[in-house]
């Protein structure tokens, strides 16, 4: 158990729809990173917060957005549902900003996304 | 445009042939490799952090090594337990930010 924890572990939902994804990093990380995992694109970078604030962005889409909250937790809110959008959905931890020696990223157990 | 590619895609050993998998990296500004493992459907795990060329890590019976352009894991003698996709991150800076990039991974089948 890496201390990361993801809601809801499954999501089934229609194409057009919106749904939000949350996170909860480990106990005194203030850095929160989403990816997303499909079979034909590997593992995508998708965007960092540091402490409340955007730190850098990846390969996000306009129709995604995220944030995270002053107690930390963080929100991936996915909207304008499409099929390509079905994918499983990671969020890692860290206590910096910056992955170094002894302070790894820790990753959640996923939210897995099916857009019928 | 930085990229990041492992080979090979899948391999299928025995229980105790050695072997390795390759990472090879074309980016400017790097702050890292990391090595991962990914058991099917759950959080990939961190395993090691490389910074510098010629730097090595060891754990168990992997070890990771790391030149200018590309990185290996060496796997020694490797266990049923070792089966898992194996992925190679770069972490590169981008004014003040750090940007994660990973590969594609290779799926490792170790039989008994």
């Amino acid at each position: 158990d890496s201390g990361v924890t993801q809601t809801p572990k499954h999501l089934i939902t229609a194409t057009g729809q919106r749904v939000t994804l949350r996170c909860s990093p480990r106990s005194g990380d203030l850095s929160v990173y989403w990816y997303q995992q499909s079979l034909d694109q590997g593992l995508q970078f998708l965007i960092q917060y540091y402490n409340g604030e955007e730190r850098a962005k990846g390969n996000i889409l306009e129709r995604f957005s995220a944030q995270q909250f002053p107690d930390l937790h963080s929100e991936l809110n996915l909207s304008s549902l499409e099929l390509g959008d079905s994918a499983l959905y990671f969020c890692a931890s860290s206590v910096l900003a910056e992955v170094l020696q002894n302070n790894e990223q820790f990753f959640g157990p996923g939210t897995r996304l099916t857009v019928l | 445009e930085d990229q990041v590619t492992q080979s090979p895609e899948a391999l299928r050993l025995q229980e105790g042939e050695s072997s390795s998998l390759n990472c090879s990296y074309t980016v400017s500004g790097l702050r890292g490799l990391f090595w991962y493992r990914q058991d099917p459907g759950k959080g990939p795990e961190f395993l090691f952090t490389l910074y510098s060329a010629g730097e090595e890590k060891e754990k168990e019976r992997l070890k990771a090594t790391l030149t200018k352009k590309e990185s290996f894991l060496h796997i020694t003698a490797p266990k049923p337990e070792d089966s898992a996709t194996y992925l190679c991150a770069v972490q590169v800076e981008a004014g003040g930010s750090y940007i994660p990039t990973f590969g594609r991974g290779t799926s490792l089948i170790v039989h008994p």
